[in-house]
């Protein structure tokens, strides 16, 4: 069962990069890597997904090394509307399941 | 059409009743989830159902819990004799198709069912 370990809270600054990163030593090598984002009293929503290398789209970047072992979640110019939680994902068995941690609590300040 | 919604989307109850949450998932979708999540934590994995094959079940805290999904769409899950620590906020997903191997289909996610058990 992949796993994933990732900050429990960060803080930054309206206007900066930020950067999560998160390890998944034992991800599996059809496993895709998924992050989520959620705001309070609402179910997590969709981020962005990759493979390897970097995915880029209008709202963050993905980074994963060539071992996969870890992958990094870059927010450019972050606001305050991207206070939230944000969960790394990897499939959990035969990828139907996705198992969700206890995700990284980013406070944006102004 | 709409995304995924729930309902009721806040249920108070008494220690020992039963209550029934409902999910109705993105038209379409054949894979539907649930997650309940306690306060201030991350998502329990509870059920997962794909289209018409036996749900995955390996997530229910205890044999209280049970989900059914009925024509491959709506979705209710039921909580027996329901206990304070049942408390929390119960999310349904939905998916076009479950990933296997490959790129994981996003889950839709519902607003949630806050349970409070008094």
């Amino acid at each position: 069962l992949a796993k994933t370990t990732q900050p429990i809270s960060m803080d930054s600054y309206e206007g900066q990069e930020v950067n999560i990163t998160c390890s998944h030593n034992n991800i599996a090598t059809n496993d895709y890597i998924t992050w989520y984002q959620q705001f309070p009293s609402q179910g997590p929503r969709f981020i962005i997904q990759g493979y390897k290398t970097k995915v880029t789209n209008e709202v963050a970047s993905l980074f994963i090394p060539a071992d996969r072992k870890s992958s990094t979640l870059s927010l450019p110019r972050v606001s305050l509307s991207d206070t939230a939680v944000y969960y790394c994902l990897v499939p959990g068995n035969a990828g139907n399941m996705l198992t969700f941690g206890g995700g990284t609590r980013l406070m944006v300040k102004p | 059409g709409a995304g995924v919604s729930q309902s009721p989307s806040n249920k108070v109850t008494e220690k020992g009743k039963d209550v029934e949450l409902r999910c109705d998932p993105i038209s379409g979708h054949t894979a539907l989830y649930w997650y309940r999540q306690s306060l201030g934590q991350g998502l329990e994995f509870l059920i997962y159902f794909q289209g018409n094959s036996a749900p995955d079940k390996s997530g229910l805290p205890s044999d209280r819990f049970s989900a059914e999904r009925t024509g491959g769409s709506v979705s209710t899950l039921t909580i027996q004799r329901t206990q304070q620590e049942d408390s929390a906020v119960y999310l349904c997903a939905s998916s076009l198709r479950p990933g296997v191997g490959g790129p994981q289909e996003t889950q839709y996610f519902g607003p949630g069912t806050r349970l409070l058990v008094l």
